[in-house]
C-alpha cells in the first residue's frame, strides 16, 4: 500500500528559530499533500492543501507566511515553521493523495519550541 | 465542509464486537465517508471508504443508509491492541481534503 515518510520524528527548537518538516511519498507520486496539526487529545485540523508544482492553498486562519510549505516534485513536500513560538508546540502531520485518489498518513512530528 | 459528530468515547471487552455510529447531516454528494484508527503520537492509518450501502474489507465493515446522513463502523471481536481513537472524516471528492470531527476513544478491556 501506498507509504509516507515524515521527518523528523520529533524536533526541540529555540524560539525565534525556524524548523522544517519533510514528507514524503515513498511508493507512489503525490500530486497533492497536505499538512494537518494536531493539540494534544484534539482532533487533527487541517492547515494547508499542497499542489506540486504551484503555490499552497491555506485554510482559514492559518498564517502562510508562518507555516511556509513546498512542494517540488511529486514525491516530496516540507513544512517550514519559521519563527517557532511555543504556541507553535504541537504534533504536525502529513498526509499525501496519489492519483488514484489513495490518502497515506506519515507518522508525525512532535515539535516543542522552548 | 461538513463536520461530522461521533460519541466521545466507548468501552468495549476483548472479543466483543464494535459499532462506532457517526453523523454527517450535511454530507455533500462528492463526499466519501472514510475511517481512521489513530494511536497516540502516530498517524491516522486508514480503515476503510465507502459511498454508499456496505462495503467490507479484512478488518472492519461500514454500513452507510440510503440517505448517507450517517455510518456505522463495525470491528468485529476486538482485542486490547484495537484501543485507540476513531475518527471518520469525509473525504471531499473533488478536493481530497479529509475534514476530521471530534474522534472516538475506543476502550477494549480484558
Amino acid at each position: 500500500g501506498a507509504v509516507v515518510s515524515q521527518h523528523p520524528s520529533w524536533v526541540i527548537c529555540k524560539s525565534g528559530t525556524s524548523v522544517k518538516i519533510e514528507c514524503r511519498s515513498l511508493d507512489f507520486q503525490a500530486t497533492t499533500m497536505f499538512w494537518y496539526r494536531q493539540f494534544p487529545k484534539q482532533s487533527l485540523m487541517l492547515m494547508a492543501t499542497s499542489n506540486e508544482g504551484s503555490k499552497a492553498t491555506y485554510e482559514q486562519g492559518v498564517e502562510k507566511d508562518k507555516f511556509l510549505i513546498n512542494h517540488a516534485s511529486l514525491t516530496l513536500s516540507t513544512l517550514t515553521v519559521t519563527s517557532a513560538h511555543p504556541e507553535d508546540s504541537s504534533f504536525y502531520i502529513c498526509s499525501a493523495r496519489g492519483g488514484s485518489g489513495g490518502s497515506a498518513f506519515g507518522s508525525g512530528t512532535r515539535l516543542t519550541v522552548v | 465542509l461538513a463536520k461530522t459528530t461521533q460519541p466521545i468515547s466507548m468501552d468495549s471487552y476483548e472479543g466483543q464486537e464494535v459499532n462506532i455510529t457517526c453523523s454527517h447531516n450535511n454530507i455533500a454528494t462528492n463526499d466519501y465517508i472514510t475511517w481512521y484508527q489513530q494511536f497516540p503520537s502516530q498517524g491516522p492509518r486508514f480503515i476503510i471508504q465507502g459511498y454508499k450501502t456496505k462495503v467490507t474489507n479484512e478488518v472492519a465493515s461500514l454500513f452507510i443508509p440510503a440517505d448517507r446522513k450517517s455510518s456505522t463502523l463495525s470491528l468485529p471481536r476486538v482485542s486490547l491492541s484495537d484501543t485507540a481513537v476513531y475518527y471518520c472524516p469525509l473525504l471531499e471528492g473533488n478536493t481530497g481534503k479529509l475534514i476530521f470531527g471530534q474522534g472516538t476513544t475506543l476502550q477494549v478491556k480484558p
